[in-house]
């Protein structure tokens, strides 16, 4: 079935520092694809639209300037935390969709979980 | 825009039976999901409602009654390993992402 990878799947950096998360699907072209962000003990919550050749879609109160989000092929979207900072530690997923084949199902990705000092 | 409720936590036991509840407000409709969470983990599918009724995929069930805004999940023989965190999550149509519920804590004891 359709896989979504995403790296790196923990990383911790220091305050101040940029730190770049990749989402790859690796049986299926993804025109699409989604970040999500999830705190601790509470749900996913929309990021961002990526979108494969055009300018991501921000959810209402997402800094686009401190998260970017490159689609530069159909199967590859990143997420770039800029001058990152210890409210910015959380687990980072991405997902994707698979409209040609399948059921249309969201996969996810592994996540990433970034901790900021 | 879209809104779901769940239940925060559910507790049973090993090889009992738990609903977990889901109602959801949305401009638009294009199915009810369900999704498994464990601890440091992503979220794994386990179940779609496009139209009224039940889907059976082993023994989880899930329900939809598009007229009441409400669905389920029900577990049956329930196992130590269910012990996760459970979301319903609903699509406004075309390519958006999905909405997810605040996520039902399960936890299951011997």
């Amino acid at each position: 079935g359709a896989v979504v990878s995403q790296h790196p799947s923990r990383v911790i950096c220091k305050s101040g520092t940029s730190v770049k998360i990749e989402c790859r699907s690796l049986d299926f072209q993804a025109t699409t694809m989604f970040w999500y962000r999830q705190f601790p003990k509470q749900s996913l919550m929309l990021m961002a639209t990526s979108n494969e050749g055009s300018k991501a879609t921000y959810e209402q109160g997402v800094e686009k300037d401190k998260f970017l989000i490159n689609h530069a092929s159909l199967t590859l979207s990143t997420l770039t935390v800029t001058s990152a900072h210890p409210e910015d530690s959380s687990f980072y997923i991405c997902s994707a969709r698979d409209l040609l084949g399948g059921t249309g199902e969201l996969f996810f990705g592994e996540g990433s979980r970034l901790t900021v000092l | 825009g879209q809104s779901l409720e769940q239940p925060s936590e559910v507790t049973a036991v090993e090889g009992a039976i738990v609903q977990i509840n889901c109602t959801y407000q949305t401009s638009g409709f294009y199915g009810l999901s369900w999704y498994q969470q464990h601890d440091g983990g992503a979220p794994t599918f386990l179940s779609y409602n496009g139209l009224d009724g039940l889907e059976e995929t082993g023994r989880f069930s899930s329900f939809l009654s598009r007229s009441d805004s409400y669905g389920y999940l029900l577990l049956q023989e329930l196992q130590m390993k269910d012990s996760a965190s459970y979301f319903c999550a609903v699509r406004d149509g075309g390519r958006r992402a999905l909405t997810f519920g605040s996520g039902t804590r399960l936890q299951v004891q011997p």
